[in-house]
């Protein structure tokens, strides 16, 4: 079974503090993908990566960036965290081409929840 | 452009009822993906199906089925005598083939005992 981990499932942090969301896989994924998850906004694409050092931008990338300095770890850096970054944080990974395996998806940690107070 | 409708925002059904939930997509190409996600109230999204443009049949899987149309670009799913367990967000995406998948906003579904 592919597995996503993250490192916290409830963080609590200050406005201004530099913040560090850890995501790992084990099952050798090229891709690996961060989302933010709002009511009534479903979930939004922050940044993704298809291979080591390489990240792309998503749909709302203002205010973060990653680094995928391994194949396994993705992190998303929030460098100076403000109220409006209080969210639902999913992390996901893939292969790096949807093949006919009909379970060639994107497969979702248990997210962090983050309160920036 | 890419884009998911869920029209149904929340939905609440009495137990053993079926109950279907929506799902309109966009789309200029011609190979694409879609899929549906669930997410109960612990919180991870939980793969349930991939579909692929070029295959058009519906599928069923034990109390779950999906319907593909792609006439009327949707993909619904449909929940046969509901369960309480079944109490979860659902979420519909499409993705092309750049590995990117849209997220629909979500159909909360409400299953009372």
């Amino acid at each position: 079974d592919v597995k996503v981990t993250q490192s916290s499932r409830y963080l609590v942090k200050r406005t201004g503090e530099k913040v560090f969301l850890e995501c790992v896989q084990d099952m050798d994924h090229e891709n690996m993908f961060w989302y933010r998850q709002d009511p009534g906004l479903g979930l939004r694409l922050i940044y993704f990566s298809y291979d080591v050092k390489m990240k792309e931008k998503g749909d709302i990338p203002e205010g973060y960036s990653v680094s995928r300095e391994k194949k396994e770890r993705f992190s998303l850096i929030l460098e100076s965290a403000s109220t409006n970054q209080t969210s639902m944080y999913l992390c996901a990974s893939s292969l790096i081409e949807a093949g006919d395996d009909p379970e060639d998806t994107q497969y979702f940690g248990p997210g962090t929840r983050l309160t920036v107070l | 452009a890419q884009k998911v409708t869920q029209a149904q925002t929340e939905i609440s059904v009495v137990e053993k009822e079926d109950v279907t939930l929506d799902c309109v997509y966009e789309t200029r190409d011609t190979t694409y993906y879609l899929f549906w996600y669930k997410q109960p109230p612990s919180g991870e999204l939980v793969f349930l199906i991939r579909r692929n443009s070029f295959d058009e049949q519906n599928e069923i899987s034990g109390r779950y089925s999906w319907n593909f149309q792609k006439s009327t670009s949707s993909f619904n799913f449909t929940i046969t005598a509901s369960q309480v367990v079944d109490s979860a967000v659902y979420f519909c995406a499409l993705s092309e083939e750049d590995d990117k998948i849209i997220f629909g906003k979500g159909t909360r579904l409400h299953i009372l005992p």
